[in-house]
């Protein structure tokens, strides 16, 4: 059992580049999440989804873009990548109706905008 | 203000020390509380959910006070294998009425021989 999968788990982007970072969780989970982590400021929510063809903006939606056509995978997208974007970037997702909100993190990408 | 904040750190102690984590939560809405655990370079884990009676999962003591909106992780005879950051993270309502979590920045211990 895979649990929740990220891929690439690094990359380095040259200001302006685009890329797509992928999540793909096998547990049938209907919700799911992107969060960027940053030295002392904890993990911020980017973008999450309810459902397969749901999205809505987090904390800090900007300068990203993500997708939920298939209930199993949720791509976050840069657009035009800038160096404020350098971070390390966690999906989780999390069943329908769980009370206790537990969510199960991928083991991160680390992107790197020169 | 941060919604979560949490003791700075980090925290070094000695193989067997007792060690208490506090954290503070703005949202007095909040419903489900949580401490997850962060490996160096890895994802963060679910160490425990913390209820409203205090609750432990061997040598690890939770507790929280709603009238404070307080709360706190115990760690018993550490262990070196307990050096991680540890989360705080609080379950909220966003504007959109979907149950979000919100972490704290995480408090840093190091075990030492």
């Amino acid at each position: 059992n895979a649990g929740v999968t990220q891929t690439p788990k690094f990359r380095v982007l040259k200001t302006g580049q685009s890329m797509t970072l992928l999540c793909a969780q096998d547990m049938n989970h209907e919700y799911m999440y992107w969060y960027r982590q940053d030295p002392g400021m904890g993990l911020r929510l980017i973008h999450y989804s309810v459902g397969e063809g749901t999205t809505a903006k987090g904390e800090v939606p900007d300068g990203y873009n993500v997708s939920r056509l298939k209930k199993q995978n949720f791509l976050l997208g840069l657009e035009s990548a800038a160096p404020s974007q350098t971070s390390v970037y966690f999906c989780a997702s999390k069943p329908q109706g769980s009370e206790k909100n537990i969510q199960y993190f991928g083991a991160g990408t680390r992107l790197s905008v020169l | 203000r941060k919604e979560v904040e949490q003791d700075p750190g980090p925290f070094n102690v000695p193989e067997g020390a007792t060690v208490a984590f506090n954290c503070t939560y703005s949202n007095s809405a909040s419903q489900s509380f949580f401490w997850y655990r962060q490996d160096c370079r890895k994802e963060p884990k679910l160490l425990m959910s913390v209820y409203s009676s205090g609750n432990e999962d061997g040598r690890f003591t939770a507790q929280l006070n709603r009238a404070s909106q307080y709360i706190s992780l115990l760690i018993r005879d550490s262990k070196l294998s307990d050096s991680a950051t540890y989360l705080c993270v609080v379950n909220t309502i966003s504007s959109g009425s979907a149950r979000q979590l919100t972490f704290g920045s995480g408090t840093q211990l190091t075990v030492l021989p």
